[in-house]
């Protein structure tokens, strides 16, 4: 079993859509929360950073985490097709090295 | 923000040679830089972890002797890859963190190499 696990996708939506990206993970130590969103051939971006359970907003995205049941989401509202690209959900202990998912490629459709 | 850049961005190279990667934190002092590698529609897989001043750390199955690391100052880390091989054709990404970033991971735009 990986230690975290997320759906590769890809999610295709229509621009205004909600769009829920998850992943679920098995290391209980875990207590930093990622989400990246990478372009083709970019390097990553990041775009919430979470510790501990409980949301974040941040303009269109919400990061949610359940520490009680190992699983995060990222939701983005309004999406529109610039948002497509691939989301990798990303996490780690107190130390550095961070284990990312295999991420999802979203296509937002006009 | 934490700006990482690399260079450089798309490199072509022929077998049995060798390519250097430089990647730098722009506005911010990295105590920690990351080398990751990624095929198409794959995830990250991490390489190395090296902090400045140190020998790198390498990941389980990452040849240290073909891929020379060095983090030789706080705003600068190489990837040497020797004796390249169209096998090692691949997109290299670097991230950086320190105390400053609150830990977090800022990754640098990739690099690209081509083995022909």
């Amino acid at each position: 079993q990986k230690e975290v696990e997320q759906d590769p996708g890809p999610l295709s939506v229509p621009e205004g859509a909600i769009v829920s990206l998850n992943c679920t993970y098995s290391n209980s130590a875990f207590q930093y929360f990622m989400w990246y969103r990478q372009y083709s051939r970019k390097g990553p971006e990041l775009l919430m950073y979470t510790y501990s359970s409980g949301n974040k907003e941040d303009g269109r995205f919400t990061a949610q985490v359940d520490k009680s049941s190992k699983y995060i989401s990222l939701f983005i509202r309004d999406s529109q097709p610039s948002d497509s690209a691939t989301y990798l959900c990303a996490m780690k202990t107190g130390g550095f090295k961070t284990i990312f998912g295999a991420g999802t490629r979203l296509f937002v459709k006009a | 923000g934490a700006v990482v850049s690399q260079h450089p961005s798309w490199v072509i190279c022929k077998s049995g040679t060798s390519v250097k990667i430089e990647c730098r934190s722009l506005d911010f002092q990295a105590t920690t830089m990351f080398w990751y590698r990624q095929f198409p529609k794959q995830s990250l897989m991490l390489m190395a972890t090296s902090n400045e001043g140190s020998k790198a750390t390498y990941e389980q199955g990452v040849e240290k002797d073909k891929f020379l690391i060095n983090h030789a100052s706080l705003t600068l880390s190489t990837l040497t890859v020797t004796s390249a091989h169209p096998e090692d054709s691949s997109f290299y990404i670097c991230s950086a963190s320190s105390a400053g970033t609150g830990h977090e991971q800022y990754f640098g735009p990739g690099t690209r190499l081509t083995v022909t």
